[in-house]
């Protein structure tokens, strides 16, 4: 059965990174069958798609957040990871990864993570 | 970006009774090549990260009640709860994965009466 457990600190300052990672078990990052997404939920603006990766690490990202989101991959590990630069707090939010159950075209989620919180205050 | 919308923002409902939630996209999510309406349903229980009931706007995933489904085309869907159990009581979202900024609408919230 497959698990994604999202993990990083709960507390960040103002304008520094969020760093998460999507630990992945029952299944492998590095298949071509899926995408790996990272949503957010903030109690303003609802539930909202930051950005996929796909096989080999290429990555779409939402225009809203692309300047700051970074998405990488590590293999070895079998983990995802989000970066958002610049934080302020209304990147106060409850993280989740989940899973596309294809990649030969855009899907919905089938697996979600638990999520974790992320408080952004000084 | 495609706008999802959602309507009502919350309903109450009598144990055994129907729910009907809808939820409008502000450009059509139909591929016409494959026949497919790229249009999603999750319930969010408090607490919980959003579980998959629908997809393809109306395929029931695996393990969800039959009392769920989900009709529409095009912009125009609904889920329909035909008989609410206690643990129906969520929070319930459409999202669009037609196009990129995958989006969501901002969420029914259902309740018993």
């Amino acid at each position: 059965q497959l698990q994604l457990q999202e993990s990083g600190p709960g507390l960040v300052k103002p304008s520094e990174t969020l760093s998460l990672t999507c630990t992945v078990s029952g299944d492998s990052v590095s298949s071509r069958s899926y995408y790996w997404d990272w949503i957010r939920q903030t109690p303003g603006k609802g539930l909202e798609w930051i950005g996929t990766m796909s096989y080999g690490g290429k990555t779409y990202r939402n225009p809203a957040l692309m300047s700051r989101v970074t998405i990488s991959v590590d293999t070895s590990k079998n983990q995802f990871s989000l970066k958002l630069t610049s934080v302020t707090a209304a990147d106060t939010a409850v993280y989740f990864c989940a899973r596309q159950p294809d990649s030969s075209s855009y899907y919905h989620y089938d697996f979600w993570g638990q999520g974790t919180l992320v408080t952004v205050s000084s | 970006d495609i706008v999802m919308t959602q309507s009502p923002d919350s309903l109450a409902v009598s144990l055994g009774e129907r729910a009907t939630i809808n939820c409008k996209s502000s450009q059509s999510v139909f591929y016409g090549t494959n026949n497919r309406n790229y249009l999603a349903w999750y319930q969010r229980r408090s607490g919980q990260p959003p579980k998959l009931l629908i997809y393809w706007a109306s395929t029931r995933e695996s393990g969800v009640p039959d009392r769920f489904s989900g009709s529409g085309s095009g912009t125009d869907f609904t889920l329909t709860i035909s008989s609410l159990q206690a643990e129906d009581v969520a929070v319930y979202y459409c999202q669009q994965y037609y196009s990129m900024p995958f989006t969501f609408g901002p969420g029914t919230k259902v309740d018993i009466k």
